[in-house]
């Protein structure tokens, strides 16, 4: 069984600080890893993806990837209110047609 | 920007009865996947769909659900006899080309919620 591991939060951050989430996946063979955001009622939005070990800089998100570790993170920088949502983490499964294994989310909350 | 779209937004129906959820993925776009997420709970992957036929399905896709790309642009979710379980929101996504190294974004659409009386 693939399993992905998220803190579930909340975390709370004031604006304008950087929020730090974590991912750990079980999956040695996944190769693409996938952030999204999730508003509530909403639809998983794509964020950042990165496929090679290292550091992948997005505007104010950067994702950060070791595969040694099994281990993906997504830092935001500088928080705004409206960065408030359920970060998803999503290692694409190595042994799939491209399917998807979701962690459960963390919540981001950011105050002002 | 061409995006997956669903219909309906909102579904209620009773127990027993069935249900057709559907989906126009993006035009060029040639993998379709659904997606199912009760409240609360994680986004569980149900199924994959190429070239007109199931290419993976997960223990939750049992013979209550089928997937059918009836007219070359829709690709619908059918329930045959819903259960209370089945409420949930259901997404719809789609890839290009489902080839290469590295797994291609997945675009959702934004969902269909099912409540089942």
């Amino acid at each position: 069984q693939k399993e992905v591991e998220q803190n579930s939060g909340p975390l709370s951050v004031p604006e304008g600080a950087i929020a730090s989430l974590n991912c750990t996946y079980s999956d040695r063979g996944s190769q693409s890893f996938f952030w999204y955001r999730q508003y509530s009622g909403k639809s998983p939005e794509l964020i950042m993806s990165i496929y090679s070990n290292g550091d992948k800089e997005d505007g104010r998100f950067t994702a950060q990837l070791n595969k040694a570790s099994q281990y993906v993170s997504l830092l935001i920088r500088d928080s705004q209110p409206s960065d408030s949502a359920t970060y998803l983490c999503a290692p694409g499964f190595s042994g799939g047609y491209n399917k998807l294994i979701f962690g459960a989310g963390t919540r981001l909350a950011v105050h002002p | 920007e061409p995006e997956v779209t669903q219909t309906p937004s909102h579904q209620v129906t009773q127990m027993g009865q069935e249900v057709i959820l559907r989906c126009v993925p993006i035009s060029n776009h040639l993998y379709f996947y659904w997606y199912r997420q009760i409240l609360g709970q994680k986004v569980e992957f149900l199924v994959s769909f190429y070239n007109n036929e199931i290419s993976e399905k997960s223990e939750i896709f049992d013979d209550q659900f089928s997937v059918e790309r009836p007219d070359g642009s829709n690709f619908t979710l059918k329930i045959r006899s819903t259960k209370l379980e089945d409420s949930a929101m259901y997404f719809c996504a789609s890839i290009i080309t489902g080839t290469g190294a590295f797994q291609e974004t997945q675009y959702f659409g934004p969902g269909t919620r099912l409540l089942v009386l």
